[in-house]
């Protein structure tokens, strides 16, 4: 079974800073997704961004870049000139390809303060 | 906005009873999926639908049973309800197996 371990539970700085969320998973399979989403106060799951274990280019989308490691299994997320509405609940995700059969595997989530 | 709907936002109701989660995909999505938030589980997989049928499983109780429908619509009824089923229940769609889910707003489910 896949494992998905955020190590730190909350972190916070301040607005324009750039901030390094930690994720690391524990798979046997060689094909899969990793994301990042993203829960605001209001709940929501929110899409940030997807990497694809084949790809070795680090999936980047504006601010938001990863930094993924396939061979130490590593996923970080890194926020540049954070903004106030970037304060949220981040968590890491795995997606093992099975045809057919997909599910996201979460990981216990990082609190993101941003400060003004 | 995802396009994924959900309803109820919220529900309120006492041990034992049954309720039913209702949700709409995105247009042209054929999977469904349903997840728990719970403060104690965090966000678990309970069941996934593709095109009407079941694909996958999860952690889910047998008191929990899940359909979709031919419109795509999903629904996921809980019965004999516990305090400990209290907890936020999002639903997401993709279009298909290998992509990305989108996530519907939650329905709050609190048992008294």
């Amino acid at each position: 079974a896949q494992t998905v371990t955020q190590s730190q539970p909350e972190m916070s700085v301040q607005e324009a800073e750039t901030v390094t969320l930690s994720c690391t998973y524990d798979t046997s399979e060689s094909n899969y997704y990793l994301f990042w989403y993203k829960q605001p106060p209001s709940r929501q799951m929110i899409l940030v961004i997807r990497q694809e274990a084949y790809k070795q280019q680090n999936a980047t989308e504006n601010r938001f870049s990863v930094n993924f490691q396939k061979a130490a299994k590593s996923f970080s997320l890194k926020i540049s000139d954070s903004q106030l509405g970037d304060t949220a609940m981040y968590f890491c995700a795995f997606m093992k390809l099975n045809q057919g059969a997909q599910k996201l595997v979460f990981g216990q989530g990082t609190r993101l303060t941003i400060n003004p | 906005d995802s396009g994924v709907t959900q309803t109820p936002k919220h529900l309120i109701t006492a041990t034992g009873q049954r309720v039913t989660l209702r949700c709409s995909p995105r247009s042209g999505d054929l999977s469904v999926y349903w997840y728990q938030q719970s403060l104690d589980q965090g966000l678990q997989f309970l069941i996934q639908y593709y095109n009407g049928e079941e694909r996958a499983k999860g952690n889910i109780l047998e008191r929990f049973s899940a359909q979709q429908f031919p419109d795509l619509h999903s629904e996921l009824n809980l019965s004999s309800l516990e305090l400990g089923d209290s907890a936020l229940y999002f639903c997401a769609s993709s279009v298909e197996w290998e992509s990305e889910q989108f996530f519907g707003p939650g329905t709050r489910l609190t048992v008294l």
